[in-house]
């Protein structure tokens, strides 16, 4: 199985700050590589797919990029609804594996 | 607007079975994957494998391999996952999803399983 390493696991951050988290695979996954927001007793949201492609009707303060093993995903300026938890996905390769989440909360 | 739309939650014994739905609306249901993923309480993501509904073709994660079943009801538009010898880390917020592009968009509101005598 393709093993998914996210980074941080929790970060503190204030609204209007520039977030990045960053994702690496354990083997190339040809930017087959998705993200997506979970909040508290919500099913997740994606939010980018194909390594930098935004969903539509998702905000322009998403963005992401990588390729190869490597990828990371980026918060222009958090707002108060982004304070979730943010998971990458590959699904390069079944099984499909996640990140292990970065809990993004208010400092 | 695609829905997905599962059962309710279930408490069960260890040992036990239990078989989740997810019912499908607004789009052809022969046309996508429909696949199964879980959560354990503060836990992350794991895929459980998915079901092909037009032939009933399925793709397990090893992990599951030999307790989990995946079937389908193309009369209804329904889904449906089996995961039997159920054990007290099985307890979790089950999530039937669809894709969109290429990965999942659409979710189901989750099922919470919760294993204990």
């Amino acid at each position: 199985d393709i093993q998914m390493t996210q980074s941080p696991s929790l970060l503190s951050a204030s609204v209007g700050d520039r977030v990045t988290i960053t994702c690496r695979a354990s083997q190339v996954i040809s930017n087959s590589l998705a993200w997506y927001q979970q909040s508290p007793g919500k099913a997740p949201k994606l939010l980018l797919y194909a390594a930098s492609i935004l969903e539509s009707g998702v905000p322009s303060r998403f963005s992401a990029s990588g390729s190869g093993t490597d990828y990371s995903f980026t918060i222009s300026s958090l707002q108060p609804e982004d304070f979730a938890t943010y998971y990458c996905q590959q699904y390069y390769i079944t099984p499909w594996t996640f990140g292990q989440g970065t809990k993004v909360e208010i400092k | 607007q695609v829905q997905l739309v599962q059962s309710g939650a279930e408490v069960v014994k260890p040992g036990a079975s239990v078989k989740v739905s997810c019912k499908a609306s607004g789009y052809n249901f022969n046309d996508y994957y429909l696949y199964w993923v879980r959560q354990a309480p503060g836990q992350g993501l794991e895929w459980m494998g998915r079901i092909t509904p037009n032939s009933g073709a399925t793709n397990y994660n090893d992990k599951f391999q030999g307790r989990v079943t995946m079937t389908r009801d193309t009369s209804i538009n329904t889904a449906y996952m089996e995961l039997s010898r159920l054990r007290s880390d099985d307890t979790a917020v089950y999530y039937c999803a669809r894709e969109g592009m290429v990965t999942l968009t659409y979710w189901g509101q989750g099922t919470l399983v919760t294993v204990s005598s």
